[in-house]
């Protein structure tokens, strides 16, 4: 159980277009979904909490309209990488928290990851 | 100073050594505590969860928290090479806060 698709798990585009990246929770529904970015060799840099139905909470430093994400359901998010950049290449990984209702709380669950190559 | 501090090796060992991974934190709150394996560009694998301190064992994996210490540790008795990859730890107060990750591990198992 607890599996987090995440797709694609590799994209290379031209730069100025833009990128959608898919995270589901197969088995189970995510009260909350997040989008963590990671560079080689460093740890994972949270980018942005969303909530079924509500608009997502960004960190410090990163760009609302850049990095467009929706939840439209308990088991669906989305980063649209807009107007993409080669600064904006990375390693994207989702990660899904399972709606409980008792015990263990906070454990994340990651999808595969998504390798953004911007030329 | 940061939440977590967790060496980022490498840790290189041989095949069936334990292997000991640790991370120090400085919030008294955090109450939940995770280790995470990561392998070469794949997301990273819960592997072991655990609340408070005491220790919890699961096959070869031991995962041992202090608080005392805010000192936690992930163990790996007889190591494959299977096992190499990178490992971070993470923690969290509960509630509707979000576990702060380590920095990440590297570990090499070589046969």
């Amino acid at each position: 159980g607890a599996v987090v698709s995440q797709h694609p798990s590799w994209v290379i585009c031209k730069s100025g277009t833009s990128v959608k990246i898919e995270c589901r929770s197969l088995d189970f529904q995510a009260t909350t979904m997040f989008w963590y970015r990671q560079f080689p060799k460093q740890s994972l840099m949270l980018m942005a909490t969303s909530n079924e139905g509500s608009k997502a909470t960004y960190e410090q430093g990163v760009e609302k309209d850049k990095f467009l994400i929706n939840h439209a359901s308990l088991t669906l998010s989305t980063l649209t990488v807009t107007s993409a950049h080669p600064e904006d290449s990375s390693f994207y990984i989702c990660s899904a928290e399972p709606k409980t209702s008792g015990g263990f709380k906070n454990i994340q669950y990651f999808g595969a990851g998504t390798r953004l190559s911007v030329l | 100073q940061k939440e977590v501090e967790q060496d980022p090796g490498p840790l290189s060992v041989p095949e069936g050594a334990i292997v000991s991974l640790n991370c120090t934190y400085s919030n008294s709150a955090f109450q939940y505590f995770m280790w995470y394996r990561q392998y070469s560009r794949k997301g990273p694998e819960l592997l072991m969860y655990t609340y408070s301190s005491g220790n919890k064992e699961d096959g070869r994996f031991t995962a041992q928290v202090d608080k005392s210490s805010k000192y936690i540790s992930l163990f790996i008795r007889d190591s494959q090479p299977s096992d190499s990859a990178t490992y971070l730890c993470a923690m969290t107060q509960g509630g509707s806060y979000i576990p702060t990750f380590g920095r990440g591990t590297s570990l090499i198992v070589h046969p």
